[in-house]
């Protein structure tokens, strides 16, 4: 069965600053994809990026990217130049290539901007 | 940009009644899932849908839950009799042709309050 875990219940970071979230996960799956997903205070799951395992290159999306440690089974997300507007709930989660659709969601990390 | 969208944005109900919680996925997405998010915790796998039936479903996904497509673009969930530990968000999600692992998008979830 396959876990994921987020250490960092909260996390702050000042405004223009760079913030990362942490993630690791554990999987018996050779191939699998993970995502990230923000979760405003409206409490919609907007997705933010996703990674599928087999690639090496760290996925990329705008300010947003990822620290992809296959070996290490770490996925940690990297917010370049934060603004108000990234104040959310982050949840990291997986997938295993050929699932039936059962995404695997951490805890989630509560970040917070300040101005 | 298409989405999946969710009806009612907020319901309550007495213990014991019946619920239904309407989706309309993405139009070309052939993928339906449910998940639910109890507040404060981790979002949850119920089930995912496939070719007018289910593919997987979670322990949690007992008798008392249902799920139907009942015509071309609609994607139900039916809790027959509800129970308070039902109160949670439901979020429907939908994702394109080749099957769960593939980005799976997110309503803007059924916040359901059971008294």
């Amino acid at each position: 069965a396959q876990t994921v875990t987020q250490s960092q219940p909260e996390m702050s970071v000042q405004e223009a600053e760079t913030v990362t979230l942490s993630c690791t996960y554990d999987t018996s799956e050779s191939d699998y994809y993970l995502f990230w997903y923000k979760q405003p205070p409206s409490r919609q799951m907007i997705l933010v990026i996703r990674q599928e395992a087999y690639k090496q290159q760290n996925a990329t999306e705008n300010r947003f990217s990822v620290n992809f440690q296959k070996a290490a089974k770490s996925f940690s997300l990297k917010i370049s130049d934060s603004q108000l507007g990234d104040a959310a709930m982050y949840f990291c989660a997986s997938i295993p290539r050929g699932s039936q659709g059962n995404l695997i969601f951490g805890k989630g990390t509560k970040l917070s901007v300040k101005p | 940009e298409p989405e999946v969208t969710q009806t009612p944005s907020h319901q309550v109900t007495q213990m014991g009644q019946e619920v239904i919680l309407r989706c309309v996925p993405i139009s070309n997405h052939l993928y339906f899932y449910w998940y639910r998010q109890i507040l404060g915790q981790k979002v949850e796998f119920l089930v995912s849908f496939y070719n007018n039936e289910i593919s997987e479903k979670s322990e949690i996904f007992d008798d008392q839950f249902s799920v139907e497509r009942p015509d071309g673009s609609n994607f139900t969930l039916k809790i027959r009799s509800t129970k308070l530990e039902d109160s949670a968000m439901y979020f429907c999600a939908s994702s394109g042709t080749s099957g769960g692992e593939e980005t799976q998008y997110f309503g803007p979830g059924t916040r359901l309050l059971v008294l």
